[in-house]
């Protein structure tokens, strides 16, 4: 079963653009996969689901700054014009062949 | 708008029950092109996977909690309900529930607010 890999941390400045990656291990360079952001205190918001063609789909109200992007067994999250609310925890998710829901260990953003 | 709430005991004793509902309000539970499904958050840790339900009732679990785990759903109430037995400390978390979207690719678009669950004597 696929297993996915984050930087435990992250930090850019107010202002600029930030790429969060999530791994795929080896021979799952086709998995489809779903980024979410928990800001502090909240529950997870759903922002895009990622195919490994680089095609996403973002959810409903999610802002153009939010995009993804795909390399081999690589997820990109990129959000440009960084905003203080967008520190946050971000998380990657896929699923298995057995339905099982998989997800990264997260990314903590920090906003300089 | 699609809503949902958790809604169950905060204290659950160890070696007892953690019993949790979520009712879901805006859509019918019975939509065929979704699952249901709870995840927790240990305080100050990641996101981990309980299970997921199907209006059929057909449920698939994480493997590691497999042996404690019971999902149910109830069309009637637009409600789906989560057990977990024998807990311990390390059970205590905040639970989240939250729709699964089918079509497309699977990911979670709708979670509810989140309910902390301590489990201590």
């Amino acid at each position: 079963q696929p297993v996915l890999t984050q930087s435990s941390s992250a930090s850019a400045s107010l202002g600029s653009s930030v790429k969060l990656t999530c791994t795929l291990t080896s021979g799952h360079n086709t998995f489809i996969i779903a980024w979410y952001q928990q800001q502090p205190g909240k529950a997870p918001r759903y922002l895009m689901k990622l195919e490994g063609s680089g095609n996403y789909n973002k959810g409903s109200g999610v802002p153009d700054r939010f995009s993804g992007s795909s390399s081999g067994a690589d997820r990109y999250l990129t959000i440009s014009n960084l905003q203080s609310e967008d520190e946050a925890d971000y998380y990657c998710e896929t699923w298995d062949s057995n339905t099982h829901v998989l997800f990264g260990g997260g990314t903590r953003l920090t906003v300089l | 708008q699609l809503q949902l709430q958790e809604s169950g005991p905060g204290l659950v004793k160890p070696s007892e029950t953690l019993s949790l509902r979520c009712s879901v309000s805006g859509d019918s539970i019975s939509s065929g092109t979704y699952y249901w499904g709870w995840i927790r958050q240990p305080p100050g840790k990641g996101l981990e996977w309980i299970g997921n339900i199907y209006h059929s009732g057909s449920t698939y679990y994480n493997p590691s909690l497999k042996s404690r785990v019971t999902m149910s759903v109830d069309t009637s109430k637009n409600q789906f309900s989560l057990k977990l037995n024998s807990v311990t400390a390390a059970d205590t978390a905040v639970y989240y529930c939250a729709r699964r979207a089918l079509l497309g690719g699977h990911y979670f678009d709708y979670w509810g607010q989140g309910t902390l669950v301590t489990v201590s004597s």
